[in-house]
C-alpha cells in the first residue's frame, strides 16, 4: 500500500472561506501532483512539483495555489472558495516521474462549497 | 496535443466472464500508455504500462493490455472477472519530455453474479 495521506476526506464549506487541503507522503518521493476529478470527466492536472521549492501549474487553470517547503508535504490552498471549486481533489506522488514510476494516489478530498 | 478516448462510460459483466475495456489515444510520437484502476472511495492504482517492446503487456490482478499502433488503441483485457474487479478504470497517455499524463474519462465496471 502506498503511504500517501490526504486530509480532510470530506469538506463542506461556505463561499468565500479560505481552505487548505493537506497531502503528505512518507515514501521520500521528489515528485508530487494535484489532480482534480469530476464525475464522468477526465482527471485534470492542476499543480505539480519536482522537489522542494519547485511548483508548476498543470494543464487545467486553477485558482488554487500550492507550496512545497518539505519533501513530504504538498498542501493546496484556495484563498476564497466558490461553488465552482466543488470537486474531488486527488494528490499523488512518484519516485521517478509519472512515465517511469507508478503514481501513488491518496484517497482524495471531496470538497463541496455551498 | 495528446488525448485519450474511452468510449464506454459503463460496462456490466457477469462474474467469470471475459472483459475488454477500450482505449484510443492520440499522440504525435511514441506514447507511454497506462491503465489505472480506482476502487470506490480510493485513489488510483497502476495496473500496467507500455512504452516499448512486446505489444502485449501483463499487469497486476490478472489484467493485460495490447498496444496496436495502427489502431491507436491500448485495450485492457481480463479472461475471467471477479466481483472485486468492480471499479473505475482509467487509460492514460504521456510522452518523453512531457511527464504530465493525460487521462481518459474512465469506464465504470459493474460485475453481476
Amino acid at each position: 500500500e502506498a503511504d500517501i495521506y490526504q486530509t480532510p476526506r470530506y469538506l463542506v464549506i461556505g463561499t468565500g472561506k479560505k481552505i487548505t487541503l493537506e497531502c503528505s507522503q512518507t515514501m521520500g518521493h521528489d515528485k508530487m501532483y494535484w489532480y482534480q476529478q469530476d464525475p464522468g470527466m477526465e482527471l485534470h492536472l492542476i499543480h505539480y512539483s519536482y522537489g522542494v521549492n519547485s511548483t508548476e501549474k498543470g494543464d487545467l487553470s486553477s485558482e488554487s495555489t500550492v507550496s512545497r517547503i518539505r519533501t513530504e508535504h504538498f498542501p493546496l490552498t484556495l484563498e476564497s472558495a466558490r461553488p465552482s471549486h466543488t470537486s474531488q481533489y486527488l494528490c499523488a506522488s512518484s519516485d521517478g516521474g509519472a512515465l517511469n514510476s507508478p503514481l501513488h494516489f491518496g484517497n482524495g478530498t471531496r470538497l463541496t462549497v455551498t | 496535443a495528446q488525448s485519450v478516448t474511452q468510449p464506454d462510460i459503463h460496462i456490466t459483466v457477469s462474474e467469470g466472464a471475459s472483459l475488454e475495456l477500450r482505449c484510443n489515444y492520440s499522440y504525435g510520437a511514441t506514447p507511454y500508455l497506462f491503465w489505472y484502476v480506482q476502487s470506490p472511495g480510493q485513489g488510483l492504482q497502476l495496473l500496467l504500462k507500455y512504452f516499448s517492446g512486446d505489444t502485449l503487456v501483463q499487469g497486476i490482478k490478472g489484467f493485460e493490455a495490447e498496444f496496436k499502433r495502427s489502431q491507436s488503441s491500448f485495450n485492457l483485457r481480463k479472461p475471467s472477472v471477479h466481483w472485486s474487479d468492480a471499479a473505475e478504470y482509467f487509460c492514460a497517455v504521456g510522452g518523453l519530455g512531457n511527464e504530465k499524463l493525460t487521462f481518459g474519462t474512465g469506464t465504470r465496471l459493474t460485475i453481476i453474479p
